[in-house]
């Protein structure tokens, strides 16, 4: 099991262009949270999927938008793009068991750089 | 809100040292504690949570509701201990998302 992979793994755009970022969750999990770490930050809560719907998300506009497929990867859209987009994305996956906390596990995230 | 404060930067321990890394937190409600830890060139992944009371990699942390902290201890750090480390939290039921501090970097000198 290859755990939680992303890509790219390096992504350079133009202010104003639009990205897509890919996950891959775990093995057997079916639940994708994307986090966006800005430079000496800790990870920042975008949204959350699940059965192929948005089912939590954090404070971030509606340029920032996403999917999940039936074989529960995950893609992360950004529109309009600017400077300030400049971060490593994490995906991290979980596998939904009710009320429980179960782990998640995170890819090596995307480094976008917008300039 | 729901806020995690760690409040160093960079924290700095001699070999054999003991190590505390402190992680303060607001919630109203009845939060699940974790760390995190990212090694150099590797992925997040979870050290401990609270709820486990494990001890991982001589690692251990207590919560402490009456002071609103999480604090990680070891009592004598090894050089391989050098690495970032986040304190999150998240509601105590389902999959809610994480909350992150800011992370400590923890290094072990020689």
């Amino acid at each position: 099991d290859a755990g939680v992979t992303q890509s790219p793994t390096h992504l350079i755009k133009t202010r104003g262009q639009q990205v897509t970022l890919r996950c891959s969750p775990k093995s057997g999990h079916d639940t994708v949270s994307w986090y966006q770490q800005a430079l000496g930050q800790g990870p920042q809560f975008i949204f959350q999927y699940y059965e192929e719907e948005e089912r939590q998300r954090g404070n971030f506009p509606d340029r920032f938008s996403g999917h999940q497929f039936p074989n529960y990867s995950s893609e992360l859209n950004v529109n309009a793009l600017l400077l300030g987009d400049s971060a490593l994305y994490l995906c991290a996956s979980s596998l939904e068991i009710g009320r429980i906390n179960t782990e998640a596990f995170f890819g090596q995230g995307t480094r976008l750089t917008v300039v | 809100a729901q806020r995690v404060t760690q409040p160093e930067k960079l924290l700095s321990v001699f070999k054999g040292a003991p190590v505390e890394l402190k992680c303060n937190y607001s919630y109203s409600g009845s939060p699940e504690l974790f760390w995190y830890v990212q090694y150099s060139r590797q992925r997040l992944q979870l050290l401990l949570r609270h709820i486990s009371r494990e001890s991982i990699k001589g690692f251990t942390a207590d919560l402490n509701k009456g002071e609103t902290s999480f604090h990680l201890k070891k009592p004598f750090a090894q050089e391989e201990d050098s690495a970032m480390y986040y304190c999150a939290l998240t509601r105590n039921s389902g999959n809610t998302p994480l909350v992150f501090g800011k992370g400590t970097r923890l290094s072990v000198i020689a």
